[in-house]
């Protein structure tokens, strides 16, 4: 596709579920980003692949966060149990790779909300 | 560790004003910088970048930023702010050579008044 594409775009489930969210990044992107958004707050860094390298999970905000992908196609972010805390726009972005940040392109984001 | 600061939680001004949203940082040397805008019910765009090089980047639909290294800022400016240019506003910094990660700021919402 010509940008990068997330789904679905709006979640809305109950405490304790799971929870899948999908990114497809822009074709012959080696790398991938997720962040989360949370109301009046700015996007906190969750996970980072880099083609096969193993991935950056430093942001993840607890063993109930996972992130999977599949060479440098989709990527699955994966939330169990959820919690109310975890409502908030989960944004995927991917990139060419090389210098930090260069050339990020965003997607629309997921807005998910637990009730 | 890095960090950004963007003191305005919210700006608003009329259409044809000039505008500056302020944005302060936290590194250890020169890191990357940069500004993205996030329009209603889309994603995030890249409006421009520093990497090195001349303090003063241009960006795209008429923005500015200098980057001024003894206030550890990265002010964004547009001399004649449209309607069309209310949305919130990320400062971002990242790390040379050592992470790709990228830290934002808590964003800036800008409302145009015609």
């Amino acid at each position: 596709g010509a940008g990068v594409s997330q789904s679905p775009s709006n979640k809305v489930t109950e405490k304790g579920k799971d929870v899948e969210l999908r990114c497809d990044p822009i074709s012959g992107h080696t790398a991938l980003y997720w962040y989360r958004q949370r109301l009046g707050q700015g996007l906190e860094f969750l996970i980072y692949f880099q083609g096969n390298s193993a991935p950056d999970k430093s942001g993840l905000p607890s063993d109930r966060f996972s992130a999977e992908r599949t060479g440098e196609s989709v990527s699955t972010l994966t939330i169990q149990r959820t919690q109310q805390e975890d409502s908030a726009v989960y944004l995927c972005a991917s990139s060419a790779g090389g210098a930090s940040g260069e050339k990020l392109f965003f997607g629309s984001g997921t807005q998910l909300s637990v009730l | 560790a890095q960090s950004v600061t963007q003191p305005d939680i919210h700006i608003t001004v009329s259409e044809g004003a000039s505008l500056e949203l302020r944005c302060n940082y936290s590194y250890g040397a020169t890191p990357y910088l940069f500004w993205y805008v996030q329009s209603p019910g889309q994603g995030l765009q890249l409006l421009l970048k520093y990497f090195s090089g001349d303090t003063l980047v241009q960006g795209i639909k008429g923005f500015e930023a200098e980057f001024k290294r003894s206030q550890s800022s990265f002010n964004l400016r547009k001399p004649s702010v449209h309607w069309s240019d209310a949305a919130e506003y990320f400062c971002a910094v990242g790390a040379p050579r050592n992470t790709d990660k990228l830290i934002f700021g808590t964003g800036t919402r800008l409302q145009v008044f015609p």
